[in-house]
C-alpha cells in the first residue's frame, strides 16, 4: 500500500459526459502528479501541483482541468469525454517537486468511455 | 528533445538467473535516476534511486548502476523468481524546459520482464 488513495477505482460513462477523479496523497507529501496511461502506452504526464499551486502542465487537453485543495487532496476533471479518453489515470505524490524525490502512485482509476 | 530508451521487447529469463534491464538516455544529464516496477493494471512502485555521483546502488536482490558517460543505467535482479515478472520503468529528472516529458520525473516506457519457472 503506497498510502495514496484514488477514487473511484472504475468509472464507466458515455461520450460527452463529465467526470471527476479524486486523489489523496500520502501524509506529508506536498506534490501531486496526474498521469494518463492508455493500453500499451507509457505514463503520459498531465499536470503537477505543489502545495496547492499548479507547477507544470504536460500534454493535458483543454477539456481536462485539475486543482489541489488546502488539505492537499487533488481532483482531475475530465469533460466532453471522448472514446479516446478511456485509460488508466494515476495520481502520484512526493514530498518535494524535484526528481530527487521518489513518487508514490495510487491504484489508479480506470475510465471507460462508451 | 529528450529520449529515454528501454527495450520495448519482452525479456525472458530463466528462474534463478540474473535479469539485466537497460535504460539509455540522450542529451540531458540527469542528477537522479529512479527505477519503478509496474504490474498490469496497477500503479508503479518505487524501487531504487541512484544519484549521478553514485556508480552503484543495491537493495536486497536488486542492483542499479548509473554511467553518466555512457548515459546508461543497468538494473539487475539476481536469483530471479517468477514473482519478479512485471514491467520495469526507469525515470530521470529531466525538466520540462529541457525537453523532459514530465515535471519532476520523466518516465521511460518500460521493459516487460518475464521470469520462466
Amino acid at each position: 500500500d503506497s498510502g495514496v488513495t484514488q477514487t473511484p477505482k472504475h468509472l464507466i460513462t458515455a461520450t460527452g459526459q463529465r467526470v471527476t477523479l479524486r486523489c489523496s496523497p500520502r501524509s506529508g507529501d506536498l506534490s501531486v502528479y496526474w498521469y494518463q496511461q492508455s493500453l500499451d502506452q507509457g505514463l503520459q504526464f498531465l499536470i503537477h501541483y505543489y502545495n496547492g499551486e499548479e507547477r507544470a502542465k504536460g500534454n493535458i487537453l483543454e477539456r481536462f482541468s485539475a486543482q489541489q485543495f488546502p488539505d492537499l487532496h487533488s481532483e482531475l476533471n475530465l469533460s466532453s469525454l471522448e472514446l479516446g479518453d478511456s485509460a488508466l489515470y494515476f495520481c502520484a505524490s512526493s514530498y518535494g517537486g524535484l526528481g530527487s524525490y521518489e513518487q508514490y502512485f495510487g491504484p489508479g482509476t480506470r475510465l471507460t468511455v462508451t | 528533445s529528450q529520449k529515454i530508451e528501454q527495450n520495448s521487447e519482452a525479456l525472458n529469463i530463466q528462474e534463478g538467473k540474473t535479469a539485466t534491464l537497460t535504460c539509455n538516455y540522450t542529451n540531458y544529464s540527469p542528477a537522479y535516476l529512479q527505477w519503478y516496477r509496474q504490474d498490469p493494471g496497477r500503479g508503479p512502485v518505487f524501487l531504487l534511486l541512484i544519484r549521478e555521483n553514485e556508480k552503484e546502488k543495491r537493495k536486497e536482490r536488486l542492483k542499479v548502476t548509473f554511467d553518466t558517460t555512457l548515459k546508461q543505467s543497468l538494473f539487475h535482479i539476481t536469483a530471479s523468481q517468477p514473482a519478479d515478472s512485471a514491467t520495469y520503468l526507469c525515470a530521470l529528472d529531466i525538466p520540462l524546459y529541457s525537453g523532459g516529458g514530465a515535471d519532476g520525473l520523466t518516465f521511460g516506457k518500460g521493459t516487460h520482464l518475464i521470469i520462466q519457472p
